[in-house]
């Protein structure tokens, strides 16, 4: 089984700044990798898909990059809506999900 | 419009066995490609997947659960229903079901709004 280790797991910024969030596999997944933002209360919502793909209705301030195994999930500029829980999951083996990551107000 | 939404009971008691019925609309289950998945979330904790069934009823299943999970779909219906046995409070947490559509992209594009199962005697 593939597993996903995310870093790190809170990130406290100020709205405005960038964020950069990493998902490690223990082996190759290629570019099967997805990224999902999930608030409280609510289902995940797929932001990235194949790694670097823009999920339909994502603004253009998230971005995704990575092969392999190194992935990384950018907002260029962080906007108040995006204080949430962001996860990674693959598929290249199985299927797994990652720990997850805290964007949290500093 | 895509939709999904999970029903089943709010509550089971220990060994009982747990039955969860993800029904949509908007997609056929018989679409090339396309594939409805469970994913459950303890309280708190993370996303963890479960199960997966394609158009063409290939079945796969998380390796660590797999000795008690079993998945169907009924295209005519637009369900796909979920059987977990011998529950345990371990157990308890919001299980979401969920469309995709792995000949076009990797993930989940379509979630229901998940239903909370408790797990208690």
């Amino acid at each position: 089984e593939v597993v996903l280790t995310q870093s790190p797991a809170t990130l406290a910024l100020s709205p405005g700044e960038r964020a950069t969030l990493s998902c490690r596999a223990s082996q190759s997944v290629s570019s099967y990798l997805a990224w999902y933002q999930q608030k409280p209360g609510q289902a995940p919502r797929l932001l990235i898909y194949d790694a670097s793909n823009r999920a339909t209705g994502i603004p253009a301030r998230f971005s995704g990059s990575g092969s392999g195994t190194d992935f990384t999930l950018t907002i260029s500029s962080v906007e108040p809506e995006d204080f949430a829980v962001y996860y990674c999951q693959q598929r290249s083996n199985s299927l797994t999900f990652g720990g997850g990551t805290k964007v949290e107000i500093k | 419009q895509i939709t999904l939404k999970e029903s089943g009971p709010t509550l089971v008691k220990p060994t009982q066995t747990l039955t969860l019925t993800c029904t949509f609309s908007g997609f056929s289950l018989s679409t090339t490609g396309v594939g409805v998945g469970w994913i459950r979330q303890p309280p708190g904790k993370a996303l963890e997947w479960l199960a997966l069934i394609y158009w063409d009823d290939d079945k796969r299943y998380s390796p660590s659960l797999k000795s008690r999970l079993t998945i169907t779909k009924d295209t005519s219906k637009n369900q796909v229903v979920l059987t977990m046995t011998n529950m345990d409070p371990v157990d308890t947490g919001t299980y979401y079901c969920a469309h995709t559509r792995e000949n076009i992209l990797t993930g989940f594009d379509y979630w229901g709004q998940g239903t909370l199962v408790t797990v208690s005697s």
